[in-house]
């Protein structure tokens, strides 16, 4: 079965710096990996995804993230912190192979951008 | 404007009601979810639905119940037996059930016991 693990609970970071949000997962297939953003009381809103192809994936708001398939991690990241970032930051997967597949989530990062 | 319509937002349910939660999408889209959203544990999935008129449970189905009668709107019913029902519940769409396609979401619909 396949699992995700967000390790931090929260990430603090200065407004302007860099910032990175951990994700591991565990599949026993080809992984499809997913980052959603989620703001108070709304629905998640997806930010990228790793299919196949180039490690590094390009998505909204200037997000992007690492897909490392020997540490097994797919972590968030974006150069320049904006205050507006901050929310909560959710890790999924689902397994490559055919038939229904589940997507599972992880228990999601909070990101707290200070000005 | 293209996407996903839960309501209502909030909802108040008294101890032994059912009550039924809405979801309707404009987006063409095969597959529907139900996840329940409690703070600490991600999204946990109710109920999926990969074709009109099919559906399965999840990970957490007992208590509930859905109903699929046409494409563009799945239904999801709190049932007195849910023991623990207050939650932030999303609705999500896509056009496979599974692959490479993402899932879009709901505003939620935030269920509180009284």
């Amino acid at each position: 079965a396949q699992s995700v693990a967000q390790p931090e609970d929260q990430v603090n970071v200065a407004e302007g710096n860099p910032l990175t949000v951990k994700c591991t997962y565990s599949v026993s297939g080809n992984p499809y990996l997913f980052w959603y953003v989620q703001y108070p009381n709304r629905g998640l809103q997806f930010l990228l995804k790793y299919i196949t192809g180039d490690n590094l994936v390009k998505g909204s708001y200037g997000f992007e993230a690492e897909f490392n398939k020997s540490q097994t991690s797919f972590h968030l990241k974006k150069p320049s912190a904006l205050v507006s970032d901050s929310a909560l930051y959710f890790c999924a997967v689902r397994d490559g192979n055919t038939g229904f597949q589940k997507l599972v989530f992880g228990t999601g990062t909070r990101l707290l951008v200070s000005p | 404007d293209g996407g996903i319509t839960q309501s209502p937002k909030y909802l108040f349910r008294k101890e032994g009601q059912n009550v039924t939660l809405s979801c309707e999408q404009n987006l063409n889209h095969d597959a529907m979810y139900w996840y329940r959203q409690d703070p600490g544990q991600g999204l946990r999935l109710i109920y999926y639905s990969q074709i009109v008129n099919d559906f399965q449970k999840g990970d957490i189905a007992e208590g509930y119940s859905v109903s699929r009668e046409k494409k563009e709107s799945f239904p999801l019913t709190v049932t007195s037996a849910q023991k623990n029902p207050t939650a932030f519940y999303l609705c999500a769409s896509s056009d496979r059930t599974g692959g490479s396609t993402e899932a879009f979401f709901g505003q939620g619909t935030r269920l509180t016991v009284v």
